[in-house]
């Protein structure tokens, strides 16, 4: 099975950096995925990690730690409309043969003045 | 075209109805999936279908009938659902399996 832990909500200040913490347990590890979810749309694809270290793109990076079972979305100059659901989202290879997405609860970000 | 199309935007259906929802893609995508969610959920995968064959199937109840009529569309026909069945459901696409999705808008059902 899998395990997939992200905070269920962080505030932040608009302009500033936030780091949102994704923990995962899972056999058959083939990937991390970072979506983004504003009330009532769907879910927005951010970035994707297969092997450890850092992928940036733009206002945001995505970090992963295989070993660990660990990676983090870093926001940077945060805007108002950044506030959303965040979501963890891994992928694994099935015994059967196929790849599955599983999400984590999200993490909902309010950005405030 | 880089969207997925998701057709109706809501339903509201009885437990008797037979309804269908549909979802296209023209991006090429290989892979195409079935998500439910309910309301602070996160996504719950249904049914994945790779190169047109159904590759996964999440032990989801008979009365969600999946079909791939051909690599750009697929439905999703619905027969004898129960109130909890009413959720968003989300389409989305990926050009394999193994690549990153892309969602439609969703569509929101009610059964009442």
């Amino acid at each position: 099975g899998q395990n997939i832990d992200q905070p269920t909500e962080m505030t932040a200040t608009e302009g500033a950096i936030v780091q949102i913490n994704c923990t995962y347990q899972t056999s058959g590890f083939n990937g991390l995925f970072w979506y983004q979810q504003h009330a009532g749309e769907a879910p927005t694809f951010l970035s994707y990690n297969v092997l450890d270290g850092l992928e940036e793109k733009g206002r945001f990076s995505s970090f992963l730690s295989r070993s660990k079972g660990y990676s983090y979305l870093l926001l940077k100059e945060l805007q108002m409309k950044d506030s959303a659901s965040y979501l963890c989202a891994v992928r694994a290879i099935l015994t059967g043969g196929g790849n599955k997405l599983t999400f984590g609860t999200g993490t909902q970000l309010k950005v405030e003045l | 075209d880089t969207e997925v199309t998701q057709t109706p935007k809501h339903l509201v259906m009885g437990m008797t109805n037979k309804k269908s929802l549909k979802c296209e893609q023209h991006m090429g995508h290989r892979a195409m999936y079935w998500y439910k969610q309910k309301a602070k959920k996160p996504p719950e995968l249904m049914f994945v279908y790779s190169y047109e064959k159904l590759s996964i199937n999440e032990s989801v109840p008979s009365r969600f009938s999946p079909e791939c009529p051909n690599s750009s569309l697929l439905n999703l026909h619905l027969h004898a659902l129960q109130p909890e069945d009413s959720a968003l459901y989300l389409c989305a696409s990926s050009p394999d399996s193994r690549r990153e999705q892309y969602f439609g808008p969703g569509t929101r059902l009610t059964v009442t």
